[in-house]
Protein backbone atom coordinates (compact mmCIF):
# COMPACT_ATOMS: atom_id res chain seq x y z
CA UNK A 1 0.00 0.00 0.00
CA UNK A 2 1.24 3.42 -0.92
CA UNK A 3 0.36 6.82 -0.01
CA UNK A 4 -2.79 7.23 2.57
CA UNK A 5 -6.10 4.74 2.55
CA UNK A 6 -8.70 4.78 4.74
CA UNK A 7 -11.17 2.08 5.24
CA UNK A 8 -14.19 1.36 5.37
CA UNK A 9 -15.02 3.15 1.86
CA UNK A 10 -18.74 3.68 2.59
CA UNK A 11 -20.46 2.98 5.86
CA UNK A 12 -24.43 3.36 6.48
CA UNK A 13 -25.19 3.78 10.52
CA UNK A 14 -28.04 4.35 12.31
CA UNK A 15 -28.20 7.17 14.80
CA UNK A 16 -27.52 4.97 17.88
CA UNK A 17 -24.92 2.85 16.28
CA UNK A 18 -21.16 2.96 16.93
CA UNK A 19 -18.65 3.01 14.48
CA UNK A 20 -14.96 3.98 13.99
CA UNK A 21 -13.21 5.33 10.48
CA UNK A 22 -9.70 4.06 10.09
CA UNK A 23 -7.04 6.06 8.19
CA UNK A 24 -3.50 4.83 7.48
CA UNK A 25 -0.38 7.09 5.84
CA UNK A 26 2.44 5.03 4.56
CA UNK A 27 4.15 8.07 4.26
CA UNK A 28 6.20 8.11 7.26
CA UNK A 29 4.54 11.77 8.34
CA UNK A 30 4.57 12.98 11.83
CA UNK A 31 1.26 14.97 11.51
CA UNK A 32 -2.21 13.81 10.20
CA UNK A 33 -5.59 15.50 9.77
CA UNK A 34 -9.77 14.32 10.00
CA UNK A 35 -11.82 17.01 7.54
CA UNK A 36 -15.52 16.95 6.68
CA UNK A 37 -16.79 17.46 3.48
CA UNK A 38 -20.77 18.34 2.63
CA UNK A 39 -21.99 19.25 -0.47
CA UNK A 40 -21.76 22.67 -1.43
CA UNK A 41 -19.86 23.47 1.37
CA UNK A 42 -16.19 24.20 1.85
CA UNK A 43 -14.43 21.39 3.49
CA UNK A 44 -14.04 21.59 7.24
CA UNK A 45 -11.25 21.12 8.97
CA UNK A 46 -12.17 18.77 12.59
CA UNK A 47 -9.20 17.56 14.25
CA UNK A 48 -5.03 17.87 13.68
CA UNK A 49 -2.63 15.60 15.49
CA UNK A 50 1.12 16.18 15.72
CA UNK A 51 3.25 12.87 16.57
CA UNK A 52 -0.05 11.65 17.77
CA UNK A 53 -0.60 14.52 20.29
CA UNK A 54 -3.75 16.68 19.27
CA UNK A 55 -2.91 20.27 18.24
CA UNK A 56 -6.42 21.28 17.27
CA UNK A 57 -9.90 20.37 17.87
CA UNK A 58 -11.96 22.82 15.78
CA UNK A 59 -15.26 22.81 17.70
CA UNK A 60 -16.38 19.60 16.92
CA UNK A 61 -19.25 17.90 18.33
CA UNK A 62 -17.95 15.17 21.37
CA UNK A 63 -19.93 12.46 19.28
CA UNK A 64 -17.20 12.50 17.11
CA UNK A 65 -13.98 11.06 19.18
CA UNK A 66 -10.36 10.53 17.32
CA UNK A 67 -7.39 8.56 18.05
CA UNK A 68 -4.30 8.60 17.16
CA UNK A 69 -2.26 5.49 18.72
CA UNK A 70 0.87 5.88 16.25
CA UNK A 71 1.93 8.55 13.79
CA UNK A 72 0.58 6.20 10.97
CA UNK A 73 -2.98 5.51 11.60
CA UNK A 74 -6.09 7.68 13.21
CA UNK A 75 -9.53 6.63 14.14
CA UNK A 76 -12.54 8.75 14.06
CA UNK A 77 -15.03 7.15 16.43
CA UNK A 78 -18.57 7.78 15.96
CA UNK A 79 -21.13 7.60 18.51
CA UNK A 80 -24.99 8.44 18.04
CA UNK A 81 -24.73 10.73 15.01
CA UNK A 82 -27.13 12.88 13.42
CA UNK A 83 -28.25 12.99 10.13
CA UNK A 84 -26.94 16.13 9.01
CA UNK A 85 -23.28 14.27 9.86
CA UNK A 86 -23.56 12.29 6.55
CA UNK A 87 -20.74 13.37 4.73
CA UNK A 88 -17.32 12.61 3.18
CA UNK A 89 -14.56 12.34 5.72
CA UNK A 90 -11.26 12.64 4.38
CA UNK A 91 -8.06 12.11 6.22
CA UNK A 92 -4.66 13.84 5.26
CA UNK A 93 -0.99 13.31 6.53
CA UNK A 94 1.79 15.49 6.13
CA UNK A 95 5.69 16.09 6.97
CA UNK A 96 5.91 17.86 10.14
CA UNK A 97 2.56 19.75 10.67
CA UNK A 98 3.29 23.24 9.25
CA UNK A 99 2.43 26.20 7.38
CA UNK A 100 4.31 25.06 4.17
CA UNK A 101 3.66 21.13 4.33
CA UNK A 102 1.37 19.68 1.26
CA UNK A 103 -1.12 17.38 2.90
CA UNK A 104 -1.45 13.98 1.31
CA UNK A 105 -5.27 12.84 1.15
CA UNK A 106 -6.90 9.75 1.60
CA UNK A 107 -9.79 8.74 -0.85
CA UNK A 108 -12.29 9.42 1.70
CA UNK A 109 -14.93 7.37 3.76
CA UNK A 110 -18.69 8.45 2.50
CA UNK A 111 -20.58 8.50 5.63
CA UNK A 112 -24.84 7.64 5.72
CA UNK A 113 -26.44 7.96 8.90
CA UNK A 114 -30.52 7.16 8.95
CA UNK B 1 -9.85 35.01 10.73
CA UNK B 2 -9.11 33.88 7.33
CA UNK B 3 -11.52 33.22 4.84
CA UNK B 4 -11.42 31.99 0.87
CA UNK B 5 -14.38 32.80 -2.14
CA UNK B 6 -14.33 30.80 -5.33
CA UNK B 7 -17.17 33.03 -6.94
CA UNK B 8 -17.61 29.92 -10.08
CA UNK B 9 -19.23 26.70 -8.65
CA UNK B 10 -19.19 25.72 -12.14
CA UNK B 11 -16.69 26.18 -15.40
CA UNK B 12 -17.60 24.69 -17.95
CA UNK B 13 -15.09 24.87 -21.07
CA UNK B 14 -14.10 23.14 -24.32
CA UNK B 15 -10.83 20.92 -24.83
CA UNK B 16 -8.02 22.60 -26.19
CA UNK B 17 -9.58 26.17 -25.02
CA UNK B 18 -8.09 28.39 -21.94
CA UNK B 19 -9.14 28.34 -18.52
CA UNK B 20 -8.93 30.61 -15.63
CA UNK B 21 -10.21 29.60 -12.13
CA UNK B 22 -10.77 32.54 -9.62
CA UNK B 23 -9.89 32.29 -6.23
CA UNK B 24 -10.01 35.43 -3.58
CA UNK B 25 -8.99 35.33 0.17
CA UNK B 26 -9.45 37.22 3.08
CA UNK B 27 -6.92 37.25 6.00
CA UNK B 28 -5.21 39.83 8.27
CA UNK B 29 -2.37 38.30 8.45
CA UNK B 30 -0.08 36.86 5.93
CA UNK B 31 -0.78 33.70 4.39
CA UNK B 32 0.22 30.25 2.18
CA UNK B 33 -2.20 30.11 -0.33
CA UNK B 34 -2.78 26.23 -1.93
CA UNK B 35 -4.04 24.74 -5.27
CA UNK B 36 -6.02 21.18 -4.71
CA UNK B 37 -7.34 19.15 -7.30
CA UNK B 38 -10.13 16.57 -6.25
CA UNK B 39 -10.84 14.12 -9.52
CA UNK B 40 -14.31 11.58 -8.86
CA UNK B 41 -13.67 9.45 -6.02
CA UNK B 42 -10.71 10.32 -4.95
CA UNK B 43 -8.52 12.50 -2.28
CA UNK B 44 -7.46 15.98 -2.98
CA UNK B 45 -4.18 16.48 -4.63
CA UNK B 46 -2.37 19.52 -4.48
CA UNK B 47 -1.51 21.18 -8.09
CA UNK B 48 0.64 24.25 -6.74
CA UNK B 49 1.57 26.66 -3.68
CA UNK B 50 2.43 30.01 -3.04
CA UNK B 51 5.13 30.26 -0.18
CA UNK B 52 7.22 33.23 -0.81
CA UNK B 53 9.55 34.78 -3.93
CA UNK B 54 7.97 35.11 -7.27
CA UNK B 55 4.50 35.57 -7.59
CA UNK B 56 3.61 33.66 -10.76
CA UNK B 57 3.42 29.60 -9.39
CA UNK B 58 3.88 26.30 -11.76
CA UNK B 59 2.45 23.45 -11.12
CA UNK B 60 1.87 20.04 -11.80
CA UNK B 61 -0.32 19.40 -15.49
CA UNK B 62 0.38 22.24 -17.00
CA UNK B 63 -1.58 24.61 -14.52
CA UNK B 64 -0.01 27.80 -13.13
CA UNK B 65 -1.43 30.44 -10.39
CA UNK B 66 -0.55 34.12 -9.73
CA UNK B 67 -0.54 35.73 -6.95
CA UNK B 68 -2.00 39.27 -6.50
CA UNK B 69 -1.39 40.52 -2.65
CA UNK B 70 -2.84 44.22 -3.67
CA UNK B 71 -6.22 42.37 -5.29
CA UNK B 72 -5.71 39.15 -2.43
CA UNK B 73 -6.54 36.99 -5.46
CA UNK B 74 -4.97 33.71 -6.09
CA UNK B 75 -6.54 32.76 -9.69
CA UNK B 76 -5.48 29.35 -11.31
CA UNK B 77 -4.97 28.96 -14.92
CA UNK B 78 -4.06 26.67 -17.80
CA UNK B 79 -3.73 27.77 -21.62
CA UNK B 80 -4.66 24.24 -23.08
CA UNK B 81 -7.49 22.27 -21.12
CA UNK B 82 -7.69 18.21 -21.73
CA UNK B 83 -10.74 15.90 -20.92
CA UNK B 84 -8.40 14.71 -17.76
CA UNK B 85 -8.71 17.94 -16.36
CA UNK B 86 -12.81 17.80 -15.45
CA UNK B 87 -12.23 17.31 -11.67
CA UNK B 88 -13.12 19.73 -8.73
CA UNK B 89 -10.33 22.15 -7.69
CA UNK B 90 -10.28 24.17 -4.45
CA UNK B 91 -8.27 27.16 -3.17
CA UNK B 92 -6.87 27.24 0.38
CA UNK B 93 -5.21 29.31 2.79
CA UNK B 94 -2.99 28.98 5.50
CA UNK B 95 -1.32 30.89 8.40
CA UNK B 96 2.15 30.91 8.15
CA UNK B 97 2.73 30.59 12.02
CA UNK B 98 1.98 27.52 14.29
CA UNK B 99 0.50 24.23 12.31
CA UNK B 100 -0.73 24.08 9.53
CA UNK B 101 -4.94 24.74 9.31
CA UNK B 102 -5.84 25.39 5.55
CA UNK B 103 -8.91 27.23 5.23
CA UNK B 104 -10.50 25.77 1.77
CA UNK B 105 -12.88 27.62 -0.74
CA UNK B 106 -16.58 25.70 -1.48
CA UNK B 107 -14.75 24.69 -4.93
CA UNK B 108 -15.17 25.71 -8.48
CA UNK B 109 -16.02 22.47 -11.18
CA UNK B 110 -14.25 22.58 -14.11
CA UNK B 111 -16.32 20.59 -16.73
CA UNK B 112 -14.01 20.09 -20.00
CA UNK B 113 -16.10 18.82 -23.05
CA UNK B 114 -15.35 17.57 -26.58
Amino acid sequence: ETGVTQTPRHLVMGMTNKKSLKCEQHLGHNAMYWYKQSAKKPLELMFVYSLEERVENNSVPSRFSPECPNSSHLFLHLHTLQPEDSALYLCASSQGGGGTDTQYFGPGTRLTVL
Amino acid sequence: AQSVTQLDSQVPVFEEAPVELRCNYSSSVSVYLFWYVQYPNQGLQLLLKYLSGSTLVKGINGFEAEFNKSQTSFHLRKPSVHISDTAEYFCAVSVISGFQKLVFGTGTRLLVSP
